[in-house]
């Protein structure tokens, strides 16, 4: 069974960091492209990031470019979302998604929040 | 980076039959994959048609999915409609370097 747990939300402040993990399971995590997506309180879904099977190619959506880092270890089967810089509307709940084909999700975790407040 | 815009809610009754519409701002909404997302309270999105209009195992027939050329739009189509198909529904593409959501659709089914 397909599993992927979030894990390092929490509070913050304005212009701090955090890392988010993601631990997979139930499949060969090398053979498969990773995304976070996240969403803000009472919004859609907002497409943040995403890494390549290798983690060779990195792909980041405007609003977190320069900020955001994507980064995977296979040897641990862990996806990570270092964030710096953090800002007030980057307030949401990250999903860590299974990418197929990189185009689109086919399994999502259940969810990490993250509050950036002072 | 192109938009995908979609209703911001839609409701209909039991039994009915529903559509939901996603149009594509700019390039052809044939040129990638559309896939649809449902959504309920407090939980994550669990897929519910892929690759236009492939539903994955488990998914009832009553989802089906379509794109249109001429209105560079796809549609999610819901028949014989259940209480417990209310959810919000999300579009998905992408291009090259980006994935891209609509806005989400809630439906009501009253």
């Amino acid at each position: 069974e397909v599993q992927l747990l979030e894990s390092g939300g929490g509070l913050v402040q304005p212009g701090g960091s955090l890392r988010l993990s993601c631990a997979a399971s139930g499949f060969t995590f090398s053979s498969y492209a990773l995304s976070w997506v996240r969403q803000a309180p009472g919004k859609g879904l907002e497409w943040v990031s995403a890494i390549s099977t290798s983690g060779s190619s990195t792909y980041y959506a405007d609003s977190v470019k320069g900020r955001f880092t994507i980064s995977r270890d296979s040897s641990k089967n862990t996806l990570y979302l270092q964030m710096n810089s953090l800002r007030a509307e980057d307030t949401a709940i990250y999903y860590c998604a299974r990418a197929v084909a990189g185009t689109r999700v086919d399994y999502w975790g259940q969810g990490t929040l993250v509050s950036v407040s002072s | 980076n192109f938009m995908l815009t979609q209703p911001h809610s839609v409701s209909e009754s039991p039994g009915k039959t529903v559509t939901i519409s996603c149009t594509r701002s700019s390039g052809s909404i044939a040129s990638n994959y559309v896939q649809w997302y449902q959504q309920r309270p407090g939980s994550a999105p669990t897929t519910v048609i892929y690759e236009d209009n492939q539903r994955p195992s488990g998914v009832p027939d009553r989802f089906s999915g379509s794109i249109d050329s001429s209105s560079n739009s796809a549609s999610l189509i819901i028949s014989g409609l259940k209480t417990e198909d209310e959810a919000d529904y999300y579009c998905q593409s992408y291009d090259s370097t980006n994935q891209v959501f609509g806005g989400g659709t809630k439906l009501t089914v009253l």
